[in-house]
């Protein structure tokens, strides 16, 4: 079955700490898709990255980089020197089952909370 | 370009009042999808469409209905408001099948006294 697990609920960290949240996967698809969502305390949900299953290269974009290890099921998510305005909700998430052809259903981990202290 | 546009942004219904909450997408995209937030649960999702005219269940649908008459709008119709409807509830699209990013709206908070 298709899952996603992001087992730290809440962290707390002091500006320019760096920072990693962890998101393990299952999944049945030989190719797939992962996703990194943040949610600020607006709440709208923005589109952080997208990453193909057969590329296990790290990315990296300006203080965020993921890490993606096929081999550990993990696509984790690291903040560089941190800041206030990192403070979010952070999703993993992961197509689930096909309808159709379409396999744009993602589901979503329970998402980590990060305040980031100044 | 608005992009997706849910309405209202909060609402207050008493037990068994019905409501639709209202979505429409500007990019022309044909997959659509609502989904509701509770705390410390993530999202789920509550039915999705694949284009006009087609719509299927998700994870949660119990409790509510949508229809698809145009590529642009999505309505989420609740019947019979219950407080375990109490949620925020997003509406997202995409461009195509094959794991496009999902373009959210702002979202719908919604309250079931």
């Amino acid at each position: 079955a298709q899952k996603v697990t992001q087992a730290q609920t809440e962290i707390s960290v002091v500006e320019k700490e760096d920072v990693t949240l962890d998101c393990v996967y299952e999944t049945r698809d030989t190719t797939y898709y992962l996703f990194w969502y943040k949610q600020p305390p607006s709440g709208e949900l923005v589109f952080l990255i997208r990453r193909n299953s057969f590329d296990e290269q790290n990315e990296i974009s300006g203080r965020y980089s993921w890490n993606f290890q096929k081999s550990t099921s993990s696509f984790n998510f690291t903040i560089t020197a941190s800041q206030v305005v990192d403070s979010a909700v952070y999703f993993c998430a992961l197509p689930g089952a096909s309808f159709g052809g379409a396999t744009n259903k993602l589901i979503f981990g329970t998402g980590t909370l990060l305040a980031v202290q100044p | 370009n608005a992009g997706v546009t849910q309405t209202p942004k909060f609402r207050i219904l008493k037990i068994g009042q019905s409501m639709t909450l209202q979505c429409a997408q500007d990019m022309n995209h044909n997959y659509m999808y609502w989904y509701r937030q509770d705390p410390g649960m993530g999202l789920k999702l509550i039915y999705y469409s694949v284009g006009a005219g087609i719509t299927d269940k998700g994870e949660v649908p119990n409790g509510y209905n949508v229809s698809r008459s145009t590529t642009e709008d999505f309505p989420l119709r609740l019947e019979l408001a219950a407080p375990s409807q109490t949620s925020v509830y997003f509406c997202a699209s995409s461009y195509q099948e094959g794991n496009s990013p999902l373009h959210f709206g702002n979202g719908t908070r919604l309250t079931v006294t």
